[in-house]
């Protein structure tokens, strides 16, 4: 198992430059999360999908899209990029019912 | 919006020595993950509390969740470099597709 793959693993952008962060888990999980991680305040939620065909607004959702494309895979797409998107982006997956979330290894992320 | 709020946020010291990381919240979490996360790398779990007054322990790190499970420790007993590391707690809310409020992390050097 892979467990949770992200693509890709860096991305530098213009502002205004759109692009789309793929995640993809081999678990057989039914939810699925973005976040942002910046320096000093954690992870922040930015989008999740509690079941295939379902998502949620987090924490920190502007400038955001996502789409849960089926059970295994959920992309976030950032329409018009802006400098305040430099981040880490890290998707996560959990079975459900209180299960663990796994983390995939991250997007590093720099908009320009 | 809930808070966790994490303390301290940097922690430099010698091996051997012990250390306390805390988390406090005026919320209520049906549920407190502890996460270690190295340089590159996305969070991994090291333990989830549930009932309140509940005291984990793994190896040199021990667990508390408060008995109001509103707050949380972690104490590491002769703190090695191999524990060098961002540590991280989550609180889960019922009810709430899995969504996890992360405190802002600890940033913990032990040097030889």
């Amino acid at each position: 198992n892979a467990g949770v793959t992200q693509t890709p693993k860096f991305q530098v952008l213009k502002t205004g430059q759109s692009m789309t962060l793929q995640c993809a888990q081999d678990m057989n999980h039914n939810s699925m999360y973005w976040y942002r991680q910046d320096p000093g305040m954690g992870l922040r939620l930015i989008y999740y999908s509690a079941s295939e065909g379902t998502t949620d607004k987090g924490e920190v959702p502007n400038g955001y899209n996502v789409s849960r494309l089926n059970k295994r895979e959920f992309s976030l797409r950032l329409e018009s990029a802006a400098p305040s998107q430099t981040s880490v982006y890290f998707c996560a997956s959990r079975l459900s019912g209180g299960g663990t979330q796994y983390f995939g290894p991250g997007t590093r992320l720099l908009v320009l | 919006t809930q808070l966790l709020e994490q303390s301290p946020q940097f922690l430099s010291i010698q091996e051997g020595e012990n250390l306390t990381v805390y988390c406090n919240s005026s919320s209520v979490f049906s549920s407190l993950q502890w996460y270690r996360q190295e340089p590159g790398e996305g969070p991994v779990l090291l333990v989830t509390v549930v009932t309140g007054g509940e005291v984990k322990k793994l190896k040199r790190l021990t667990f508390q969740f408060g008995d109001a499970r509103k707050d949380s420790s972690l104490h590491i007993t002769a703190a090695q470099p191999g524990d060098t590391g961002l540590y991280l707690c989550a609180g889960a809310i019922n009810n709430q597709g899995g969504k996890l409020i992360f405190g802002q992390g600890t940033e913990l050097s032990v040097k030889p």
